[in-house]
């Protein structure tokens, strides 16, 4: 069964630099959402995105920004990377909330280091 | 604001032994609860979930039932192997709601020894 595809898997970057992260949802999957797990930590949201738009928001630092194009796929812009922007990055795909198939499948995570 | 609880690791068992898990949480709504698996150097996959109360959750010899009255979700395992080792995370989500992120603990680490 096809699964959440996130590139790159690993990305090493300077402080400030800009890095850009990318998913692709499960097919038929609308809405998408992003988290960061900094090292021995638990995943913590940063922001979700249903049917192209916005639909939540967590601890995203201003420099982050995310979108959600027309094929449903996802990406997470960071700007003025800082050294505590190491981390897993996960993306989570799931169908429409509210449906009763509903469940988050995350992908294998995008391992940022920030130099 | 919600939120999970869970215990603190590491466990360590030996092969064959008993496995919980205990794991709390405070919400507001009538949550869904999961538990999430995270093998070394991998990501989250879901073990179990359940969506109401005294549901039962079960897979691959786990269970978990969501218990409204102690508000609690523990995860158990009648007997591990040494392929279960990993980080185990308890979340909720507020199914229906406003919001469906999923808000986690911070995670058991479960070491196994043969």
């Amino acid at each position: 069964a096809a699964g959440v595809i996130q590139s790159p898997r690993h990305l090493i970057k300077e402080k400030r630099e800009t890095a850009t992260l990318k998913c692709y949802p499960i097919p038929r999957h609308d809405t998408v959402y992003w988290y960061q797990q900094g090292p021995g930590q638990d995943p913590q949201f940063l922001i979700s995105f249903y049917e192209k738009m916005q639909s939540d928001k967590g601890s995203i630092p201003d420099r982050f920004s995310a979108q959600q194009f027309s094929d449903y796929h996802s990406e997470l812009n960071m700007s003025s990377l800082e050294l505590g922007d190491s981390a897993l990055y996960f993306c989570a795909s799931s169908r429409e909330p509210g449906q009763s198939s509903y469940e988050q499948y995350f992908g294998p995570g995008t391992r940022l280091t920030v130099t | 604001g919600d939120s999970v609880t869970q215990m603190e690791g590491p466990v360590t068992l030996s092969e064959e032994a008993f496995l919980t898990i205990n794991c709390t949480y405070t919400a507001t709504g009538y949550p869904s609860l999961f538990w999430y698996v995270q093998y070394p150097g991998e990501g989250l996959q879901l073990l179990l979930k359940a969506t109401k109360a005294d549901d039962k959750g079960s897979n691959k010899g786990f269970e978990a039932t969501y218990r409204k009255e102690t508000t609690s979700f523990h995860l158990e395992k009648g007997s591990v192997q040494v392929s279960d080792s990993a980080v185990y995370f308890c979340a909720l989500s507020d199914y229906g709601g406003a919001t469906n992120k999923l808000i986690f603990g911070t995670g058991t680490l479960l070491a196994v020894q043969p």
